[in-house]
């Protein structure tokens, strides 16, 4: 356990569901990120919350759309979805922004 | 933008030998990590090392550094079969902290009982 925990863990979803995604961090930390792994392409950054701040938005479609209502938990609500967005996406944490991220185990998603 | 590219892309070994693993990036750094990622999980930060930084220890890893090559690597020595996963190098931007890190395409190791 990394102290970082996602769920659901796996979520099954049409094109024309509205979902979310949540984080939690029992760590302390002040940074918080959401992160989309896909087969075979390298682990994509999508945000970065620093101190409940959005300081990076890493060119997302809008139909991902991430809230962070404080230093310990992170959501990222999907709607409209492609087929394409299927993916292991990863929340990870981390005491600052310069620092080592400790990462949840993740949640499956397949988008029908 | 950068990308740390890590050598080889497989790797496979018998139990108690050496492992060495290798990344590449493009433009400088204030720090490059490694993480290890066991198959469909989350992934698990190992070492960071900052760019004033040569080489660093933690257990049976050692990461080294050399940034006029803007290259690391990692040794994993005496393997286990635990030790089968993938492993990443990432790396900041370098021009400022961002938490941007930007990860590599991974290397796979497989330690053979």
């Amino acid at each position: 356990e990394t102290g970082v925990t996602q769920t659901p863990r796996h979520l099954v979803m049409g094109m024309t569901n509205k979902k979310s995604l949540k984080c939690e961090q029992h760590l302390g930390h002040n940074a918080m990120y959401w992160y989309k792994q896909s087969a075979k392409k390298p682990l994509e950054l999508m945000f970065v919350y620093n101190f409940k701040e959005q300081t990076e938005n890493n060119s997302v479609p809008s139909r991902f759309s991430p809230e962070c209502p404080n230093s310990s938990h992170l959501f990222l609500h999907l709607h409209t979805l492609q087929p394409e967005d299927s993916a292991l996406y990863l929340c990870a944490s981390s005491l600052d922004i310069a620092g080592g991220q400790f990462f949840g185990p993740g949640t499956r998603l397949t988008v029908l | 933008s950068q990308q740390g590219e890590e050598d080889p892309q497989a790797l496979s070994i018998q139990e108690g030998e050496n492992a060495t693993m290798n990344c590449s990036y493009k433009t400088s750094i204030n720090n490059l990590q490694w993480y290890r990622q066991n198959s469909g999980r989350g992934l698990v930060h190992l070492i960071l090392i900052r760019s004033n930084e040569r080489e660093k220890h933690s257990g049976r890893l050692r990461v080294t550094l050399d940034t006029s090559k803007k290259s690391s690597s990692l040794l994993i020595t005496a393997s286990r079969a635990a030790d089968t996963a993938s492993y990443f190098c990432a790396t900041d931007e370098g021009s400022g902290n961002t938490g941007k890190l930007i990860f590599g395409q991974g290397t796979t190791l497989q330690v053979k009982p």
